[in-house]
């Protein structure tokens, strides 16, 4: 069946300027996490979703990250006023219930903040 | 979660078994064992996990020992498609995050 899907897959910016990203889950995961990759590094983890529950947050680095899930699906990663060190690719993942740890992952949007 | 201890890098001949080992020597009794890679410039990718029984699904098979201080990732016939850091990974069932250490860089060579 189709896995995570994100988009866009690259998206380059100017500093200051916002930026969405888009995560489809896998149909019917109740489950829903954002982390991101820096050059070189291991996961960042940023926030997560289950259900109708009030999402885990305490990933997100700053005020002007933020992330919305609606009618328990499709999400939306928001960065405003982007800087360059925003500059990652941005992974999204997902799984069937979120006392199962096996998340399925998208293949990420790569965001360039110039 | 316990913390898991791998060896950087690994190489292995194409067609050959790879074997990657990995330490957990404080993991809980509720933890699992769960393995993921990363293949250049691609997301993270299940691959297989275990509490304490072998499991063996159509890309792996993972071995753990009795103790369960210790496990093995086995790709049975390695591919040059397999070259990626492997991530080994303690975790109790009811978390959230996932948390990714170095790895091994696993190098599968013609």
């Amino acid at each position: 069946g189709a896995g995570v899907s994100q988009s866009p897959s690259n998206k380059v910016t100017e500093k200051g300027k916002d930026v969405e990203l888009r995560c489809d889950p896998i149909s019917g995961h109740t489950a829903l996490y954002w982390y991101r990759q820096s050059l070189g590094q291991g996961l960042e983890f940023l926030i997560y979703f289950q259900g109708n529950s009030a999402p885990d947050k305490s990933g997100l680095p700053s005020d002007r990250f933020s992330a919305e899930r609606t009618g328990g699906s499709v999400s939306t990663l928001t960065i405003q006023r982007t800087q360059q060190e925003d500059s990652a690719v941005y992974l999204c993942a997902s799984s069937p219930e979120w006392y199962q740890e096996t998340q399925y992952f998208g293949p990420g949007t790569r965001l360039l903040v110039l | 979660d316990a913390k898991t201890t791998q060896p950087p890098s690994m190489d292995c001949a194409e067609g050959r078994a790879a074997n990657l080992p990995c330490n957990h020597s404080t993991i809980s009794g509720n933890e699992y064992v769960y393995w993921y890679r990363q293949i250049h410039s691609q997301g993270p990718q299940y691959i297989i996990h275990g509490l304490k029984n072998n499991e063996t699904n159509e890309m792996a098979s993972l071995i753990i020992t009795e103790d369960r201080k210790s496990s093995t990732l086995i790709l049975p016939h390695a591919t040059l498609r397999d070259t990626a850091v492997y991530y080994c990974i303690a975790r109790a069932p009811y978390g959230n995050k996932l948390v990714f250490g170095a790895g091994t860089i696993l190098r599968v060579k013609s």
